[in-house]
């Protein structure tokens, strides 16, 4: 069912350095591209997503760099946080509500 | 709003009996998903509804899984009997537009089959 490929698996950054999370998709139906966040415990949250109209979207410290030829997105956090320390899920969706997520990467932020 | 609101939290029961999960979606949210996250096969969608209705249970592993939705504010996941391989934290999910939009996911609950 995986049609989301997400790396890399976990990442440990430390505190105030960037973390990068890519994810590349198959389906070019796909039109809707979310990151949740997820922390122990807890359901999934939406970060920030973007649609294929445009090449970069940034929130805050958080930012989606989107590939349309090659079918590719990433997740930037930059001044990264201990409290940035969760499980991101990137996932893919088309207006048939057929989402897909990725594997996720457990994010490790050290003081 | 409080959210969605999924009961129990947890959740252990023995192989072969019946298991039954609740979710509350977000007031005027008009789709209801519920999915399954195991380690082995991350994220699934078991079935959602829009308006009540089911609309994709392409994901609904087996005939023992059931699932429900009488009124807009409520809806259940049945699995009967169950097996220790439905072991999973269930989510349930709301959304006003679909999964082409923001969703709203509950705290999900913890089911272990032993």
């Amino acid at each position: 069912q995986q049609q989301v490929k997400q790396s890399p698996q976990s990442l440990i950054v430390q505190k105030g350095g960037i973390s990068i999370i890519n994810c590349a998709y198959e389906n070019t139906a796909f039109d809707y591209f979310p990151w949740y966040q997820q922390f122990p415990g807890k359901g999934p949250a939406l970060l920030i997503a973007i649609r294929p109209d445009v090449s970069e979207k940034k929130e805050g410290r958080f930012t989606i760099s989107f590939n349309k030829s090659a079918k590719q997105f990433s997740l930037h956090i930059m001044d990264s946080q201990p409290g940035d320390s969760a499980t991101y899920f990137c996932a893919a969706s088309n207006n048939n509500n057929d989402m897909r997520f990725g594997a996720g990467t457990r994010l490790t932020v050290k003081p | 709003d409080a959210g969605v609101i999924q009961s129990p939290r947890h959740e252990v029961t023995e192989m072969g009996q019946e298991v039954t999960l609740r979710c509350k979606p977000i007031s005027g949210h008009d789709y209801l998903f519920w999915y399954r996250q195991t380690m082995m096969r991350g994220l699934e969608l078991l079935i959602y509804f829009n308006n009540n209705v089911p609309i994709d249970d392409s994901g609904m592993p087996e005939d023992r899984f059931s699932a429900k939705m009488p009124n807009a504010s409520f809806s259940t996941l049945k699995i009967q009997p169950s097996e220790p391989r439905d072991s999973a934290v269930y989510f349930c999910a709301s959304s006003h537009f679909g999964m082409n939009t923001e969703a709203f996911f509950g705290q999900g609950t913890r089911l272990t089959v032993v």
